[in-house]
Parts: C-alpha cells; structure tokens; sequence
C-alpha cells in the first residue's frame, strides 16, 4: 500500500491564482480531511469528507474548495490564492470515526 | 474553545534517559487521543491510538497512557536514542465534528549522543 499520497510537494503561485492540491489513498478509507499547518498555530482543520459524495467544513475553511466523487481521491481547491494561504498542507484519512487517522507527506505551499 | 496543551515546548537529553512528554486538554468531548511524530520538513507519523475505554498503549520503546477524567495524556520513552529526535505531537479526536483532531502545538526532542 502506498498510504495517503499528496501532488505536488512544493508549488509556488502568484496572488489571485488557482490551483488544485491532490490527495489519494489506498487504504479504502472512508474519512478523509484536510488540514493546514503554520507555525505557532499548529494544525488546523480546513475540510472533511466521511464518504463518496459527501464533504463539511473544518475550522479554516474559508478560501478552499472540496469535491469527493471516489473513496480514493480528496482533492483541495483554491479558487484564488492570498499569502495567507502560504502553509504546509496536510491530507489525512482514517477508516472509521474515532480510528487512526494516517497523514500523507505534505505539500508546502507558497503564495507571492 | 477547546485546547491541547504539550508541556514542555522543546527538551534535550541525552541519549539513553527515559522520559515524559504531557499533553493536557481541556474539552470533554474528546473521545481518542492520537500521538504523531514530525520530523523536520516531513509527514505526521501515527504512534500511538489511545480510545477512551483504554487507558494505555504500548508499541515498542514507546507507552502512552490517557486519563480523561483529568483531561491527561502522557507518552513515555524509553531509553532515548538520537533518533528519536523529532517534534512529537499530540491530537484530541472530537468524534461528533467530523473526526476532527485537535492538535496540541508539540514538544520538540532532541537526544544528544
């Protein structure tokens, strides 16, 4: 199994750009989320997903788009990038509510 | 507002002591709580799961206990090496918010050889 992947590692984009962060697993989990992380704020919730067809905002979910039209894909949009968004975003997935949850390896992103 | 508190931010030992990083919370409706490992530049590696009807883990060199009563978490390591080097962070699972986590902010380690 190759876990929870994450395209691409690093992006650098300018304000007002879009760009989709991608987040697959292998592991047939049914929740997954995103979750951004920035230095003396820890990690933050950006959106959820607890099945196919179904997503919620998390605690940070202003400027984000989410879709989950498979189990493996959980894919993160941003529709028009700010520097506030320049932060190392996390993919994370779990089988079932109150499980394990496992992280993928990141994408740092950077907004000029 | 719900928070996760490690204590302390940052320690160095060396290498070969045992030793204890806290976490403490503050909401009760935190269910499990989840013990990660961050090195630098890199992903979150699951350690330890603790759900609410245990009171401990163990996996290895590594045991982790929760009291929720007291709104408590501990991770235990046992004869430190340098490369348990690393941030270590702890998570409380809210189970009625999405299966949300709620990070503490970490404990840097560094073992000294």
């Amino acid at each position: 199994n190759a876990g929870v992947t994450q395209t691409p590692k690093f992006q650098v984009l300018k304000t007002g750009q879009s760009m989709t962060l991608q987040c697959a697993q292998d592991m047939n989990h049914e929740y997954m989320s995103w979750y951004r992380q920035d230095p003396g704020m820890g990690l933050r919730l950006i959106h959820y997903s607890v099945g196919a067809g179904i997503t919620d905002q998390g605690e940070v979910p202003n400027g984000y788009n989410v879709s989950r039209s498979t189990t493996e894909d959980f894919p993160l949009r941003l529709l028009s990038a700010a520097p506030s968004q320049t932060s190392v975003y996390f993919c994370a997935s779990s089988p079932l509510s109150g499980n394990e949850q496992f992280f993928g390896p990141g994408t740092r992103l950077t907004v000029l | 507002k719900q928070e996760v508190t490690q204590i302390p931010a940052a320690l160095s030992v060396p290498e070969g002591e045992n030793l204890v990083l806290n976490c403490s919370f503050t909401d009760s409706a935190i269910y499990n709580l989840q013990w990660f490992r961050q090195d630098p530049g890199k992903g979150l590696t699951s350690l330890l799961l603790i759900q609410s009807s245990q009171r401990e883990q163990t996996s290895g060199r590594l045991n982790a206990s929760l009291d929720k009563s007291s709104g408590r978490s501990t991770l235990y390591i046992a004869a430190s090496q340098p490369g348990d080097s690393a941030t270590y962070l702890c998570a409380g699972l809210r189970v009625n918010a999405g299966n949300m986590l709620t990070f503490g902010g970490g404990t840097r380690l560094m073992v000294k050889p």
